[in-house]
């Protein structure tokens, strides 16, 4: 059980938006601790994708925005591509008195209809 | 640009210690960053091992810290894990990633399957 809470699937037909969610609490999202989305292409590694909540990388397109509000994030993605489907993950920190840790969501499964 | 490639061995038994090793190109490891390892089972999400920092100071998982031994080898440019007692659920693949200050991991390198079983 994954301490961010992610949908495990969403879809979307080429060109359309869809969002993913990333839910998490007062000890992680909510005390201030920023998210970061990672995209996972199948059989490949993980790829940083938006980082501190809002902000692309160098290569990663304008389709893609993040943002974050209370306790939670969202991946927001445009204009969908047959290439955008992959597994889509959130990570944030979190601290409470069991100690602190790097924390990601479930995973997301995006595909294009 | 920082390029990060992990080896190891692919089966490991039972009850027995996993000693994996990250090679990093193009950055010195001694000179900045955290140097983080990160674990996928097949099928599943990821989780987060534990991380070095140029310094050496180590950081881990509350959940694996009693097993879990991440070094640096500076003459190498490597960092290493070491995860001890392993059993069944310890199949995964595994990730090393350089972390940036604001936690998030970039670059990470290929991944290398691990395997637990007699």
């Amino acid at each position: 059980q994954s301490v961010l809470t992610q949908p495990p699937s969403v879809s979307g037909a080429p060109g359309q938006r869809v969002t993913i969610s990333c839910t998490g609490g007062s000890s992680n999202i909510g005390a201030g601790y920023d998210v970061h989305w990672y995209q996972q292409l199948p059989g490949t590694a993980p790829k940083l994708l938006i980082y501190v909540n809002s902000n692309r990388p160098s290569g990663v397109p304008d389709r893609f925005s993040g943002s974050k509000s209370g306790t939670s994030a969202s991946l927001a993605i445009t204009g969908l591509q047959a290439e955008d489907e992959a597994d889509y993950y959130c990570q944030s920190y979190d601290s409470s008195l069991s100690g602190s840790r790097v924390v990601f969501g479930g995973g997301t499964k995006l595909t294009v209809l | 640009q920082v390029q990060l490639q992990e080896s190891g061995p692919g089966l490991v038994k039972p009850s027995e210690t996993l000693s994996l090793t990250c090679a990093v190109s193009g950055y010195s490891i001694s000179s900045g960053y955290y140097w983080g390892w990160i674990r996928q089972p097949p099928g599943k999400g990821l989780e987060w091992i534990g991380y070095i920092y140029h310094s050496g100071s180590t950081y881990y998982n509350p959940s694996l810290k009693s097993r879990v031994t991440i070094s640096f080898d500076t003459s190498k440019n490597q960092f290493s894990l070491k995860l001890t007692s392993l059993t069944a659920a310890d199949t995964a693949v595994y990730y090393c990633a350089r972390r940036w200050d604001l936690v998030q991991f970039d670059p990470w390198g290929q991944g290398t399957l691990v395997t637990v079983s007699s």
